[in-house]
């Protein structure tokens, strides 16, 4: 298997004021990570997928200045929620591509808990 | 159209005995990769099994399973000897080629296992 970490698992903070959210791959290089939003009882949706070295891919529908990704090094990525409102509270996972041949498997996070007050 | 089609909301199974969730998926690609993640109540999505679609032979890890049916499009997760630690959200998920590694999932299936 793979170690992905992902800090805080639960944050409150104020109306207006900025999270950010950590992703690390312990025990491989992820040249590709993936961030996602996960609304109660339902699936896993992308947000965007962060590439080391370069600028994110978002999804459509997303707000790439709103939801900030930076992945500095083959270990880190970071989702940074930019003046954050009640709406952006949720659940966020990350995962990270562990490249193993043709399988490429993701291993995530064990996710963060945003409530915006 | 849905690309990954779990019909199975919720599932009930008692410890030890098997349970089979369903998955079918949509797609024209030949290559193409198939998931399943495990969801506990914690959160963490944990990766269980993967089939690619030109391996002639079903997946197997420990007591999961993938039954592989390539023709009719269906992936489904066999689970043996259920245990009370299998209870969560199991989700099915498909990797197309050309789209960077991103994931498909479907809605999932929430296993319950009794005593």
């Amino acid at each position: 298997g793979a170690v992905v970490s992902q800090h805080p698992s639960w944050v409150i903070c104020k109306s207006g004021t900025s999270v950010k959210i950590e992703c690390r791959s312990l025990d491989f290089q992820a040249t590709t990570m993936f961030w996602y939003r996960q609304f109660p009882k339902q699936s896993l949706m992308l947000m965007a997928t962060s590439n080391e070295g370069s600028k994110a891919t978002y999804e459509q529908g997303v707000e790439k200045d709103k939801f900030l990704i930076n992945h500095a090094s083959l270990t880190l990525s970071t989702l940074t929620v930019t003046s954050a409102h009640p709406e952006d509270s949720s659940f966020y996972i990350c995962s990270a591509r562990k490249a193993s041949g043709s399988k490429n498997i993701q291993y995530f996070g064990a996710g963060t808990r945003l409530s915006v007050l | 159209a849905q690309k990954i089609t779990q019909t199975q909301p919720g599932m009930f199974v008692q410890e030890k005995e098997a349970v089979t969730l369903d998955c079918t998926y949509d797609t024209s690609d030949q290559s193409y990769g198939l998931f399943w993640y495990k969801q506990p109540s914690s959160g963490e999505m944990i990766f269980l099994i993967y089939q690619g679609s030109y391996d002639e032979q079903n997946a197997t890890e420990g007591r999961y399973s993938l039954n592989f049916q390539k023709a009719r499009k269906s992936a489904n997760l066999v689970i043996s000897a259920s245990q009370l630690g299998d209870s969560a959200m199991y989700f099915c998920a498909m990797r197309e080629a050309g789209t960077a590694s991103k994931l498909t999932f479907g809605t999932g299936t929430r296993l319950q296992v009794t005593l």
